[in-house]
């Protein structure tokens, strides 16, 4: 069955350092997005990406925030300057274009990003 | 989107059904009912939707009210696997084709062996 994957399992970087989560949705997929969950609490939606740009993001993407679609597979996801509260999982999800129905979100096994 | 209750957390006996419920009493004609869950150190997984009808799939099964303001996920036989955070979210599909999907959170469910 396909899936997204998503690299590293796991970053330890040090505070005001820039990070660059990778993701690779599945194939024939056309919408792109990103959530992270802090320890403990809910899932957060953070952009959504599709035609080669940023359609939809939340309050939590601010300036230190970049998604990027460098090549026809990869995702990514760069904190520029990171701080320790951006420790969490981010999780990269990939959805295909709805025909007649709507279409169910595919998600990685994210990323746990921990800022020291 | 339209709003989704659930309870915070249900517990069931392995390999016996499981109700989970979800309240949609603002739910639009054209919203989809959703349902993901979220194992342990996991990313959320999609189990099932519906617009109208029932639906049923290898993982679960979705029964619709038929004035569309509840549903209820059913897990046949629970297992342990099946342990777990569970999400019903509306969808208004379709307005915006690239939308995210909104989690809440969520039913704990706990499978006692």
């Amino acid at each position: 069955e396909p899936e997204v994957t998503q690299t590293p399992s796991h970053q330890v970087t040090q505070m005001g350092q820039e990070v660059i989560l990778r993701c690779v949705p599945i194939s024939n997929h056309l919408y792109f997005y990103w959530y992270r969950q802090i320890l403990g609490q809910k899932v957060e939606f953070l952009v959504s990406f599709y035609n080669n740009e940023i359609s939809e993001k939340s309050e939590i993407f601010d300036d230190q925030f970049s998604v990027e679609r460098p090549d026809g597979s990869n995702f990514t996801l760069k904190i520029r300057s990171t701080k320790l509260e951006d420790s969490a999982m981010y999780f990269c999800a990939s959805r295909e274009v709805p025909r007649d129905r709507d279409t169910e979100a595919f998600f990685g096994q994210g990323t746990r990003l921990t800022v020291v | 989107d339209a709003k989704t209750t659930q309870p915070n957390s249900m517990e069931s006996n392995e390999e016996e059904p499981v109700h989970l419920p979800c309240n949609h009493s603002t739910i639009s004609g054209t919203d989809y009912i959703h349902w993901y869950r979220q194992l342990p150190s996991q990313g959320p997984e999609y189990v099932i939707h519906g617009l109208t009808s029932n639906v049923n799939n290898r993982m679960a099964s979705l029964a619709i009210a038929e004035d569309r303001k509840s549903s209820t996920l059913i897990l046949h036989r629970a297992t342990l696997r099946d342990a777990a955070v569970y999400y019903c979210i509306l969808r208004e599909a379709m307005k915006t084709s690239y939308d995210k999907v909104i989690f809440g959170p969520g039913t704990s469910l706990s499978v006692i062996p």
